[in-house]
């Protein structure tokens, strides 16, 4: 297989679940990213890490936890999320040498 | 403040009517002028990468160029699959990690036969 993954690609939850989002990219990459897409508004960064480091985390609420064990995998871990947090979460990765992402089908979350 | 702006927010063309989008940007520093295309339920698919004034990519009937303060998406006799949101992304020296891209709200296109 080969791209990035991310599963589910669909995930209904009340405000009480917990529940995880997973990224897997199989291109060699050694950055990888979560975004928030919502309905009219730009693409939001979230978190980027590279070679399994968090450099970047941009104001995210502290209901949405990044785990990257390995340059291959990445999740978000979602509790306690409010119906505002309903958006596409994208995964996406990138080189060293950094020339762009390759993105996710993402996963259409929905709160409820 | 950083900004990129993407125009028309949505754009309708009989098919054959070619016709181009525009991304404008006012970041400092820039390091690389990104387009995407994104279908419905999808994630964003690279198009091009632009780096500096005056440089030109091309792919099928998509062309993008780039200038100091601005990208075109020029689409020729575009066809019915071409239908898709083009997003328009900048990297920039004032990015923490340099590693994040800034967004345009992007330009739905609809083609029609």
């Amino acid at each position: 297989e080969t791209g990035v993954t991310q599963t589910p690609r669909h995930l209904v939850m009340g405000m009480t679940n917990k529940k995880s989002l997973k990224c897997e990219q199989h291109l060699g990459h050694n950055a990888m990213y979560w975004y928030k897409q919502s309905a009219k508004k730009p693409l939001e960064l979230m978190f980027v890490y590279s070679l399994e480091e968090r450099v970047e985390n941009n104001s995210v609420p502290s209901r949405f936890s990044p785990e990257c064990p390995n340059s291959s995998h990445l999740f978000l871990h979602l509790h306690t999320l409010q119906p505002e947090d309903s958006a596409l979460y994208l995964c996406a990765s990138s080189q060293q040498e950094f020339r762009g992402y390759t993105f996710g089908s993402g996963t259409r979350l929905t709160v409820v | 403040e950083d900004q990129v702006t993407q125009s028309p927010e949505a754009l309708r063309l009989q098919e054959g009517e070619s016709s181009s989008l525009n991304c404008s940007y006012t970041v400092s520093g820039l390091r690389g002028l990104f387009w995407y295309r994104q279908d419905p339920g999808k994630g964003p698919e690279f198009l091009f990468t632009l780096y500096s004034a005056g440089e030109e990519k091309e792919k099928e009937r998509l062309k993008a160029t780039l200038t100091k303060k601005e990208s075109f998406l020029h689409i020729t006799a575009p066809k019915p699959e071409d239908s898709a949101t083009y997003l328009c992304a900048v990297r920039h020296t004032n990015s923490n990690s340099g590693y994040a891209l800034n967004f345009g709200k992007g330009t739905s296109l609809l083609v029609t036969p």
